[in-house]
């Protein structure tokens, strides 16, 4: 079994600030992990992923993300924020094998927000 | 041109009827993924496909028939439409399966009335 919970439904920041977005996992096989965008009205496309080479993953747009087996997180950032990075942030899971390879399973979504 | 393609954007239809979804993907993928987001935006995986072959069937109502007449091709047709099926269906490819990228559509808002 395999789930993720996206800690805040919502985050705001200021242009120029740093975005943090929080993603936990539970995985009963090591995990692939993934962080996917949706822009308003649009289908969600990939930022990053990590699938079992290195824990600090660099993707699109200026963000990464960091994975932490310890602490079964994978939390997405970036720098500095852009009046283009308002979208949806998903965080999906996958198990590395069983029955859960080939399913992603999605967190419920952040909203960012960024503001002038 | 449009990696991941489906038709309608928006279906509005009364309950009981029988609609269908279509998608295409020109990325030249073998696998190909029906997903459900529900007014809460909440994402989840549907059924997938590889080279015409049912891999994935989550808990599906019987009402859901996927179709797969080629692998650039996974059509979604539900019978006896339901208020609770109003959603945002999108449509996915990926080359192989497993961990490679998935590559979704624009999605199709369907609105039962």
């Amino acid at each position: 079994a395999q789930s993720v919970t996206q800690l805040g439904s919502h985050v705001s920041v200021s242009e120029g600030a740093l975005v943090l977005l929080r993603c936990n996992y539970s995985s009963s096989v090591p995990p692939y992990l993934f962080w996917y965008v949706q822009y308003p009205n649009q289908g969600l496309q990939l930022l990053l992923k990590y699938t079992s080479a290195a824990t600090l993953v660099k993707g699109i747009n200026g963000f990464e993300a960091e994975f932490k087996k310890s602490e079964t997180s994978f939390h997405l950032t970036k720098p500095s924020a852009h009046m283009s990075d308002a979208a949806e942030y998903f965080c999906a899971v996958m198990g590395a094998g069983g029955t859960s390879y080939g399913k992603l399973t999605f967190g419920q979504g952040t909203i960012l927000t960024v503001h002038p | 041109d449009t990696a991941v393609s489906q038709t309608p954007k928006y279906l509005v239809t009364q309950m009981g009827n029988d609609k269908s979804i279509k998608c295409e993907q020109n990325l030249g993928h073998d696998t190909m993924y029906w997903y459900k987001q529900d007014s809460k935006k909440f994402l989840k995986i549907m059924f997938s496909y590889n080279n015409k072959e049912l891999i994935i069937n989550e808990t599906v109502p019987n009402r859901f028939s996927p179709k797969s007449p080629d692998k650039a091709h996974l059509n979604l047709h539900i019978n006896s439409l339901e208020l609770g099926d109003s959603a945002v269906y999108f449509c996915a490819s990926s080359l192989t399966g497993g961990a490679d990228t998935q590559y979704f559509g624009p999605g199709t808002r369907l609105t039962v009335l």
